[in-house]
Parts: structure tokens; C-alpha cells; sequence
């Protein structure tokens, strides 16, 4: 089983600045098969990068996706209001599919 | 607009069953796989189990393996899980989530539904 660990558990920044979250998985990630997720509280998850750096339909072009292998991460270039959430990873190279522990973008 | 509604969430005791759906709208419902996904209260998310766009394909979790069984009803667009010898700790919000089959029915997820809560509790 890929065992993915998302850093930081909580990330404090202003609106405006750029946030960088990484994602390491504990072997190498097939065909760098990594999705994000965003998930703000009471709502479903919402896909927002797939393949590692495809952003998904709708998605607004601050956030991107990067990396290979066992490094990913996902960039937002400028915060929103509405980016304050929690953002998890997950890999599909492999059976069992599994998610990071996430990350917590919070207002500071 | 894609639709997902999941339904049959409630309070069940140890040792009990309990069956959800999810209705499907807004896509063809025969090309896609489609994927339940859980989330305990206050904790991070958990793939339960997949099903391809015929049905003639499932996967699982080890955690749920031999206990809950995905099927599908092409016919009224409807996703299941069959949740039997139910735990404590299944306790959790599942999710349902169309899920694209290329290259292969364990994927990413878009869109996901909005859930319905399992409590297992005596």
C-alpha cells in the first residue's frame, strides 16, 4: 500500500500570499497517477488537479499541480478567501487507492 | 448538470446491515465507473470501493473486503453498497463519486455527491 504524508498539517497565510503544499508517498507513484482534492467544512470533496499538474474542469489557474515519483505539490499562487480548506492528495497508480493525511489552509 | 444523491445513511447497531444508494443524473450513467468513499467524523478520507461501468468488476478496500458489496443498476442510473457485520468503526459520511474508466476503473473522482452519514452504535 502507498502511504502518502502531506506537509504542513496546517498552513497560516494571508490572503494574497502563495501557498505551497507538499505530498510524499512512500514508494513511487504510477504514471504519477496524484489527484488534489479541496474540501471546505459540511461540503463533499471537490477535484481540483488530476495526472499530477491536469487541472480539472473549472478550476481557476492559480492552482497548479507539480512533481513526480514520490514528490508532488500543489501551488495557489494567490490566496482567495475562498481558498481557506482543507486539501488532501490521492494516488491511483496503485491498489488500494489512498488519500494524505491532508492539509489545512487556514487565514492567519 | 451532473447530479449524485446518495440515500440509506441512519443509526444501526453492531452486527447490523444496511444498504445505500445513489442516484445518478445529469451524465451517461454506463460510462463511468462510479466509486464509494468514506470520511469519519473529523478524519481524512478513505477509499471503500469501486464498481466498472458494467458492473463485471468490483474493488475494495481490505478494511470493508468480505463485509460490503458495490453493484450497480444501469437500468435506473443507481449506484449501491450492501454494508452487512457493520463496526463501530464504519461510522463515517460515504460519498459517492462518478469516476472516469480510462486507464483504468481506480481513478480520480469528479464530482463527488453530498454524502450520507452511517452511524454504527449500540
Amino acid at each position: 500500500e502507498i502511504v502518502l504524508t502531506q506537509s504542513p498539517g496546517t498552513l497560516s497565510l494571508s490572503p494574497g500570499e502563495r501557498a505551497t503544499l507538499s505530498c510524499r508517498a512512500s514508494q513511487s507513484v504510477s504514471s504519477n497517477y496524484l489527484a488534489w482534492y479541496q474540501q471546505k467544512p459540511g461540503q463533499a470533496p471537490r477535484l481540483l488537479i488530476y495526472s499530477a499538474s491536469s487541472r480539472a474542469t473549472g478550476i481557476p489557474d492559480r492552482f497548479s499541480g507539480s512533481g513526480s515519483g514520490t514528490d508532488f505539490t500543489l501551488t495557489i499562487t494567490s490566496l482567495e478567501p475562498e481558498d481557506f480548506a482543507v486539501y488532501y492528495c490521492q494516488q491511483y497508480g496503485s491498489s488500494p487507492l489512498t488519500f494524505g493525511g491532508g492539509t489545512k489552509v487556514e487565514i492567519k | 448538470e451532473v447530479q449524485l444523491l446518495e440515500s440509506g445513511g441512519g443509526l444501526v447497531q453492531p452486527g447490523g446491515s444496511l444498504r445505500l444508494s445513489c442516484a445518478a443524473s445529469g451524465f451517461t450513467f454506463t460510462g463511468y465507473a462510479m466509486t464509494w468513499v468514506r470520511q469519519a467524523p473529523g478524519k481524512g478520507l478513505e477509499w471503500v470501493s469501486s464498481i466498472s461501468s458494467s458492473g463485471g468488476s468490483t474493488y475494495y478496500a481490505d478494511s470493508v473486503k468480505g463485509r460490503f458489496t458495490i453493484s450497480r443498476d444501469n437500468s435506473k442510473n443507481t449506484l449501491y453498497l450492501q454494508m452487512n457485520s457493520l463496526r463501530a468503526e464504519d461510522t463515517a459520511i460515504y460519498y459517492c463519486a462518478k469516476t472516469p474508466e480510462w486507464p483504468s476503473e481506480l481513478n480520480w473522482f469528479d464530482p463527488w455527491g453530498q454524502g450520507t452519514l452511517v452511524t454504527v452504535s449500540s
